[in-house]
């Protein structure tokens, strides 16, 4: 059974650059099949897509946080990893990892789906 | 800027029947933009509910359906039950990988 696991400080400086790492268990993460992304979710509000990468470390990234936002992924050790520079407030969240990707159906439709996600962790950007 | 809107706030009667709808600011929803669906209880993550406007995912409760209507993707509960009480979110695909959630419905069960 596929699981994902989120890991990094709780605890940002306004300015500093966020880590967060998601690893993969029970699965591969260079599974041809899959993307694999971060999700946030400020205090009370909704769902924001920061970007995902493919295994062949291929990213896309939500325009709105593009200049501010690397993801990468380590093969060797089944994670990959966010990294979110200059944050302010605004970037406190609890941050989700997801996998998603693409199949097909015995009729040759596509379909898309987005199935797995990790616990999420808390970041606070406070002085 | 895209931005997919869903109804901020719904209420239904255990054992009733709702709809929820999922727009975007682009034009009519297809099934070419892949509508997804998430339940979300408070303090936990997202679940996954529906992919691809109307195929559920082997978890997914026989009571949730997802479809088309009216240009805008559509998760239906029927016979809801006091447990469905969350948060529900749509996800849009607006190609080359680029993903848009909606702001999400909060369903009371009263």
């Amino acid at each position: 059974q596929l699981q994902l696991q989120e890991s990094g400080p709780g605890l940002v400086k306004p300015s500093e650059t966020l880590s967060l790492t998601c690893t993969v268990s029970g699965g591969s993460i260079s599974s041809s099949s899959y993307y694999w992304g971060w999700i946030r979710q400020p205090p009370g509000k909704g769902l924001e897509w920061i970007g995902s990468i493919y295994y062949s470390g291929s990213t896309y990234y939500n325009p709105s946080l593009k200049s501010r936002v690397t993801i990468s992924v380590d093969t060797s050790k089944n994670q990959f990893s966010l990294k979110l520079s200059s944050v302010t407030a605004a970037d406190t969240a609890v941050y989700y990892c997801a996998r998603h990707g693409w199949g097909s159906s015995s009729y040759g439709d596509y379909y898309y789906y987005m199935d797995v996600w990790g616990k999420g962790t808390t970041v606070t950007v406070s002085s | 800027q895209t931005v997919v809107t869903q109804e901020p706030s719904l209420t239904v009667s255990p054992g009733g029947t709702v709809t929820l709808t999922c727009a975007s600011s682009t034009g009519a929803v297809t099934s070419g933009y892949y509508p997804n669906w998430f339940q979300q209880k408070p303090g936990q993550a997202p679940r996954a509910l529906i992919y691809s406007t109307s195929n559920k995912h082997s978890w997914t409760p026989a009571r949730f359906s997802g479809s088309l209507l009216g240009g805008k993707a559509a998760l239906t509960l029927s016979g809801v039950q006091p447990e469905d009480e969350a948060e529900y979110y749509c996800l849009l695909y607006y190609g080359g990988a680029q993903l848009v959630f909606g702001g999400g419905t909060k369903l009371t069960v009263l």
